[in-house]
């Protein structure tokens, strides 16, 4: 049990155009999600924390205008990267945490995005 | 706002020896993790510490969480090629909703 998905695992896009990358909790409700970036050999940063049904919470430095984020249902929530640019490459992670009050964060298994 | 430190960032060791992978946080956590990011792979939860001086075990895995609850290690013993991986250890200041705070990590290879 406790399975995130993630869709794409991979993309390529041009500059300029909007990717999204979506985040599923396929056996489990999930009221809050979680968006990471990694940096190849770098730690996890959060960009921002996604509530079911409320706008995301975003970390400081970074644009919420730029990662939009919906959290439509208790198992999906999405990250959209507009306008993309080169610098945007990188290894998108989502997290879903349980609503049953376990405060384990279960991880997708990531999103490589490379713009060109 | 609050950070976690995580040491040593590498470690290469010979296969059979222990490992210890270090964190530590600018202020009191309520909870901390770990987890494990295979090459290639995304972030695998291994366990969560709540309570001061907190020891747990998991095979040949020893977690401590430090009594004053800013910090905690991961202790490997007789290291396999099997450990190969990142160590994060992420902590919770509080028991509500906040999202955890990742360590660098610390990248572990084993040499056979």
């Amino acid at each position: 049990g406790a399975v995130v998905s993630q869709h794409p695992s991979w993309v390529i896009c041009k500059s300029g155009t909007s990717v999204k990358i979506e985040c599923r909790s396929l056996d489990f409700q999930a009221t809050t999600m979680f968006w990471y970036r990694q940096f190849p050999k770098q730690s996890l940063m959060l960009m921002a924390t996604s509530n079911e049904g409320s706008k995301a919470t975003y970390e400081q430095g970074v644009e919420k205008d730029k990662f939009l984020i919906n959290h439509a249902s208790l198992t999906l929530s999405t990250l959209t990267v507009t306008s993309a640019h080169p610098e945007d490459s990188s290894f998108y992670i989502c997290s879903a945490r349980h609503t049953s009050g376990s405060y384990e964060q279960y991880f997708g298994p990531g999103t490589r995005l490379t713009v060109t | 706002g609050q950070q976690v430190m995580q040491i040593p960032q590498y470690q290469h060791v010979q296969e059979g020896e222990d490992f210890t992978t270090y964190c530590n946080s600018s202020t009191t956590l309520s909870n901390i993790q770990w987890y494990k990011q295979r090459p290639g792979g995304h972030p695998v939860f291994l366990i969560q510490l709540v309570k001061s001086g907190e020891v747990k075990k998991q095979k040949r895995l020893t977690f401590q969480f430090g009594e004053a609850k800013k910090n905690s290690s991961l202790h490997i013993t007789a290291t396999q090629t099997t450990d190969v991986g990142t160590y994060f250890c992420a902590g919770r200041k509080d028991s509500g909703n906040t999202p955890l705070v990742f360590g660098k990590g610390t990248r572990l290879s084993v040499i056979a």
